[in-house]
């Protein structure tokens, strides 16, 4: 199985800060590695893809990049709603296993 | 326009059986490269994925799970289900299912989720 693990579980920031959440995989997984946001009560929302391909309608203040084993998801300037949680997630293979999540809290 | 709805029980007993129905709509389940999966949340904690079913009607399980999992498709009625035996409190937790075409196991498009109670 590959284990998938964020840093930092949680994570508290102002309006307009620059916010990077790591994920690293267990064994390689290329640049099989996706984002999402998932705010209360509601559903994931897929952000990034591959790596490092924005999904159609995300702000470009969102961007991620890595390859291998560590990837990072950034925040340009953070905006008042994306305080939410995020997880990162590997496709590499069938598993498709989640991060924990990293809690995004307003300081 | 891709949606999807999750239906199913609120509640059930330890040791039943759950099913859950997944009801789309804005792409055809026979169209090559689509594909659906089931990931679950208990409350308060991170994502699972639990299965996938792909439109040439290949299937992958959790394999921690896959012993008591089934899924199937009704392309007909637009229709995917998904089955879980030995129901345990430990399964409490509100289940997704998610569209997935551009890369097997990218979830771009999820359902709103329905919240299941195991309890007796």
């Amino acid at each position: 199985d590959i284990q998938m693990t964020q840093s930092p579980s949680s994570l508290s920031a102002s309006v307009g800060d620059r916010v990077t959440i790591t994920c690293r995989a267990s064994q390689s997984i290329n640049t099989y590695l996706n984002w999402y946001q998932q705010k209360p009560g509601k559903a994931p929302k897929l952000l990034i893809y591959a790596a490092f391909i924005l999904q159609s309608g995300v702000p470009s203040r969102f961007s991620g990049s890595g390859s291998g084993t560590d990837f990072t998801l950034t925040i340009s300037s953070l905006q008042p709603e994306d305080f939410a949680t995020y997880y990162c997630q590997q496709n590499y293979s069938f598993m498709y296993s989640f991060g924990q999540g990293t809690n995004l809290e307003i300081k | 326009q891709i949606t999807l709805k999750e239906s199913g029980p609120t509640l059930v007993k330890p040791t039943q059986t759950l099913t859950l129905t997944c009801t789309f709509s804005g792409f055809s389940l026979s169209s090559s490269g689509e594909a659906i999966g089931w990931i679950r949340q208990p409350p308060g904690k991170a994502l699972e994925w639990l299965a996938l079913i792909y439109w040439n009607d290949d299937k992958r399980f959790s394999p921690s799970l896959q012993r008591r999992l089934t899924i199937t498709k009704d392309t007909s009625d637009n229709q995917v289900v998904l089955t879980m035996t030995n129901m345990d409190p430990v399964d409490t937790a509100t289940y997704y299912c998610a569209h997935s075409n551009m890369s097997p196991g990218t979830f771009d498009i999820w359902g709103q989720g329905t919240m299941v109670t195991v309890s007796s």
